[in-house]
């Protein structure tokens, strides 16, 4: 079956930037979707079709995408960016959606 | 705005069917897109169990498909999830979601957390 693949963590100072990958043969061929998650409350959308951003998200969230690998970047990370994050995307057949395992940033 | 809320028991024993429905506000269900259910184990990632259109379309995950159902009722603008043959691993928060044209979750349910025990 497809699969996403995130680093199950990754640590920042605040104010510093940190990248989140997620890499999936599909990639190039179907949209990446970021979710933010804390404790106890629902995802949260905060990138949809690689690099759009929802209203009401920060300007210090962005996605891009190379090949095989989508990146979320947050700049100038806060304290209250600390979270578990999921990118999400669809299999090759578009009829499938698909989670990569989440990573839990970590602001230092 | 659109509003989405899970419904169901929070206690299922094991062998029995889980049932949810999900309960649609602020946008007609017939109007378009898919809907869907996604759950999360205690500690754990997310995982897509399957999705419907108005027309009654269904995709679910392989690996759930066996033991999945999901249904809608637009005259009651919400929709449905039967999970058969349930057993402690099915323990989870269960989402339920909007799905945009091209994939993506826009608006969730709060949530509902279901334990599989006897």
């Amino acid at each position: 079956s497809y699969e996403l693949t995130q680093p199950p963590s990754v640590s920042v100072s605040p104010g510093q930037t940190a990248r989140i990958t997620c890499s999936g043969d599909a990639l190039p061929k179907q949209y990446a979707y970021w979710y933010q998650q804390k404790p106890g409350q629902a995802p949260v959308l905060v990138i949809y079709k690689d690099s759009e951003r929802p209203s009401g998200i920060p300007e210090r969230f962005s996605g891009s995408s190379s090949g095989t690998t989508v990146t979320l970047t947050i700049s100038g990370v806060q304290a209250e960016d600390e979270a578990d994050y999921y990118c999400q995307s669809a299999d090759s057949s578009g009829t499938h959606v698909v989670f990569g395992g989440g990573t839990k940033l970590t602001v230092l | 705005q659109v509003q989405l809320q899970e419904s169901g028991p929070g206690l299922v024993k094991p062998s029995e069917t889980l049932s949810l429905t999900c309960a649609v506000s602020g946008y007609s269900i017939s109007s378009g897109y898919y809907w869907g259910w996604i759950r999360q184990p205690p500690g754990k990632g997310l995982e897509w169990i399957g999705s419907i259109y108005h027309s009654g379309s269904t995709y679910y995950n392989p690996s759930l498909k066996s033991r999945v159902t999901i249904s809608v009722d637009t005259s009651k603008n919400q929709f449905s999830l039967k999970l058969s043959s349930v057993t402690a691993a099915d323990t989870a928060v269960y989402y339920c979601a909007r799905l945009t044209p091209n994939w993506g979750l826009d608006y969730w349910g709060q949530g509902t957390l279901v334990t599989v025990s006897s």
